[in-house]
């Protein structure tokens, strides 16, 4: 079946920019998080949502930073002012958020900030 | 939350076992153990996850030490395409927050 799409898989954008990235999960996952991973480092946590709540966003750095997930299915990351720091692969995954079950992750977006 | 700690990095034969360590002494009673790798260019994917006992799965299986403060992660024969970084991970029991951390590089030798 499908898997976790991304789009776009790549964004480059003009420092200052506002920029949105979007997460289609596997149908019926309830749970979806945002990473976002810079070179040589692992994944770091972003936030997860729960249905359409976001449960955790303890992992958004600023409030620049902002996601939504308004049916409870696809995610839009949204960053405003882009910086040249924002420059990262941004991973979505998602899950049937039942105990401990896995996370699917998607192949990420590349984001460039010139 | 529990803490993790994984040697940087490894190196494995070519159709030799791999033993890949976790070390989770502050982990709590409920906490479940998961192991996830990433290949270059691709984003995370699950392997395997356990709660106290050892469990064994197609890709590899997890062993679990009994006082739980430690785990191991077996690939029983090492590929190639077994060349990821592999993390360990702690979510803690009542959430869903996967924090990984910088994991263990695994090269493979032809």
């Amino acid at each position: 079946g499908a898997g976790v799409s991304q789009t776009p898989s790549n964004k480059v954008t003009e420092k200052g920019k506002y920029v949105e990235l979007r997460c289609d999960p596997i149908s019926g996952h309830t749970a979806l998080y945002w990473y976002r991973q810079s070179l040589g480092q692992g994944p770091e946590f972003l936030i997860y949502f729960q249905g359409t709540g976001a449960a955790d966003d303890s992992g958004l750095p600023n409030d620049r930073f902002f996601a939504v997930r308004p049916e409870g299915s696809v995610s839009t990351l949204k960053i405003q002012r882009t910086e040249r720091g924002d420059s990262a692969v941004y991973l979505c995954a998602s899950s049937a958020g039942l105990g401990a079950s896995p996370l699917h992750f998607g192949n990420g977006t590349r984001l460039t900030v010139t | 939350d529990a803490k993790t700690t994984q040697p940087n990095s490894m190196e494995s034969n070519e159709e030799e076992p791999v033993h890949l360590p976790c070390n989770h002494s502050t982990i709590s009673g409920t906490d479940y153990i998961h192991w996830y790798r990433q290949l270059p260019s691709q984003g995370p994917e699950y392997v395997i996850h356990g709660l106290t006992s050892n469990v064994n799965n197609r890709m590899a299986s997890l062993a679990i030490a009994e006082d739980r403060k430690s785990s191991t992660l077996i690939l029983h024969r090492a590929t190639l395409r077994d060349a990821a970084v592999y993390y360990c991970i702690l979510p803690p029991s009542g959430t869903y927050k996967y924090i990984f951390g910088t994991g263990t590089r695994l090269k493979v030798l032809a």
